[in-house]
C-alpha cells in the first residue's frame, strides 16, 4: 500500500522558532514528495516537490529514504507562515496515483 | 486567468436528492482530477482523467457517483442519490500532465441533510 503519514494534526511555535512539520511514507520504489500548503481562504497550491531541490519561502525538505521521510523545515518560523500543510506522493508505481497526508496545521505566535 | 473554476461553491441537499458540481479546468491542462476532501482530512483522489479517457477511477463509489470529461476540457460530478456521508468538499484539479505540479480549484462545498 502506498501511504502518507503526517503524525502531528496540530503544530504551535513561536516567531523566529524552528519549525519541522513530519511526513513519513510508505512506497515500493521511488516516490515523487510533495508539500501542498492551504492558506486561510486561499486555495490548496503545491509549497514544493522534492525533485527540485529548492527553497520555497525558506522552506526546504529532504527525501530521506532510509528513514522515509520527507520532512518540512524551515529556521524561522513567521507569523504568515501559518496555514494547513499537507505531504503528498507520487509514483509511477501506482499510475502516478496520488495520496495525500491528513495535513498539519501550524500556527505560528507572535 | 482564472485559474480552475469550479461551481457551485457551496451546495446544500436533502438525502437521495442528485447533485452535480462542475469544473472548468486551466487551459491546455491535460490530466483534470476530482477529490473529495472530509473534514480533518487530506484530499482523497476520486478520479483522473487524462483529456476524455479516465484513467484511475479505483476511489470512485460507482453505485452513485459517475463523472464525465467530455471533449477533454470540462468535467462534471454527480451524485446519486446523495447520502450524509457524502458531505464533503469536493475539489478539483489540473496539471499539464500526471508528472505536473496540479493546480486547484476552490472547491465545492456539499452538505446533505
Amino acid at each position: 500500500a502506498q501511504r502518507v503519514t503526517q503524525p502531528e494534526k496540530l503544530l504551535s511555535v513561536f516567531k523566529g522558532a524552528p519549525v519541522e512539520l513530519k511526513c513519513n511514507y510508505s512506497y515500493s520504489g521511488s516516490p515523487e514528495l510533495f508539500w501542498y500548503v492551504q492558506y486561510s481562504r486561499q486555495r490548496l497550491q503545491l509549497l514544493l516537490r522534492h525533485i527540485s531541490r529548492e527553497s520555497i519561502k525558506g522552506f526546504t525538505a529532504d527525501l530521506n529514504k532510509g528513514e522515509t521521510s520527507f520532512h518540512l523545515k524551515k529556521p524561522f518560523a513567521q507569523e504568515e507562515d501559518s496555514a494547513m500543510y499537507y505531504c503528498a506522493l507520487s509514483g509511477r508505481n501506482t499510475g502516478n496515483q496520488f495520496y495525500f497526508g491528513t495535513g498539519t496545521s501550524l500556527t505560528v505566535i507572535p | 486567468e482564472a485559474g480552475v473554476v469550479q461551481s457551485p461553491r457551496y451546495k446544500i441537499i436533502e438525502k437521495k436528492q442528485p447533485v452535480a458540481f462542475w469544473c472548468n479546468p486551466i487551459s491546455g491542462h491535460n490530466t483534470l482530477y476530482w477529490y473529495r476532501q472530509n473534514l480533518g482530512q487530506g484530499p482523497e483522489l476520486l478520479i483522473r482523467y487524462e483529456n476524455e479517457e479516465a484513467v484511475d477511477d479505483s476511489q470512485l463509489p460507482k453505485d452513485r457517483f459517475s463523472a464525465e470529461r467530455l471533449k477533454g476540457v470540462d468535467s462534471t460530478l454527480k451524485i446519486q442519490p446523495a447520502e450524509l456521508g457524502d458531505s464533503a468538499v469536493y475539489l478539483c484539479a489540473s496539471s499539464l500532465d500526471a508528472l505536473n505540479e496540479q493546480f486547484f480549484g476552490p472547491g465545492t462545498r456539499l452538505t446533505v441533510l
